[in-house]
């Protein structure tokens, strides 16, 4: 079973430009979490889908921060302008369900943004 | 909302010996509880979870032990080896309206030294 994809797996930018990030989940997950994960803490939940609907975005910027996933399968985050605090790695997640037992998630490699 | 605290940030062993790891979580409707570990620049992965209606759960060096009253749960691995050197996370489950997520605790770097 293929897992979750990510890409690209690492992004040098300057603040006030823009950047995106892909990720394709496992076949047959309908769930995906965006997550940032800044050196030295956890993964921080930025938004969850459910298919192509937003279950959950509260803790995303959304002033700067925006993110799509197309036809309940790929989705994009994009981050416009960026910051210097924006600086750290993106991981995607997938999960068959959102509870019900079949909550695992797997995740991608990440996505790792230095923004200078 | 749902917090997790995670002890301690860092643990140096002795390769042979035990490490334990603790969480605790605030959410009292939290049910499901992974582990996962990091190794330095690669993905989050899954080694053991554990559910609400049950206390212990075994994976041959690795354990997970849950006390729902006090509103923690621990990793415990036995006879470490220098691979078991990663950063291991804890996180805990919540719910609000339609949305089920997973809070993350802030990791505890182990170092098993040969």
């Amino acid at each position: 079973e293929a897992g979750v994809a990510q890409s690209p797996r690492y992004k040098i930018i300057e603040k006030r430009q823009s950047v995106a990030f892909w990720c394709n989940p496992i076949s047959g997950h309908a769930t995906l979490y965006w997550y940032q994960q800044i050196l030295g803490q956890g993964p921080k939940l930025l938004i969850q889908f459910q298919n192509n609907g937003v279950v959950d975005d509260s803790q995303l910027p959304k002033d700067r921060f925006s993110a799509e996933r197309l036809k309940g399968v790929d989705s994009t985050l994009k981050i416009q302008p960026a910051k210097l605090e924006d600086s750290a790695v993106y991981l995607c997640a997938s999960s068959l369900q959102a509870g019900a037992f079949r909550e695992t998630q797997y995740f991608g490699p990440g996505t790792r943004l230095l923004v200078l | 909302g749902e917090n997790v605290e995670q002890h301690p940030s860092t643990l140096s062993v002795q390769e042979g010996d035990s490490a334990v790891i603790k969480c605790t979580y605030s959410d009292s409707a939290s049910n499901y509880f992974p582990w996962y570990k990091q190794e330095l620049g690669k993905r989050p992965q899954l080694i053991i979870d554990i559910r609400s209606n049950v206390g212990e759960k075994k994976d041959q060096r690795i354990a997970v032990t849950l006390n729902k009253t006090a509103k923690h749960f621990s990793l415990h691995i036995t006879e470490t080896q220098p691979e078991d050197s990663a950063v291991y996370f804890c996180a805990a489950s919540t719910a609000g309206g339609s949305s089920y997520k997973l809070i993350f605790g802030s990791g505890t770097r182990l170092l098993v030294r040969p």
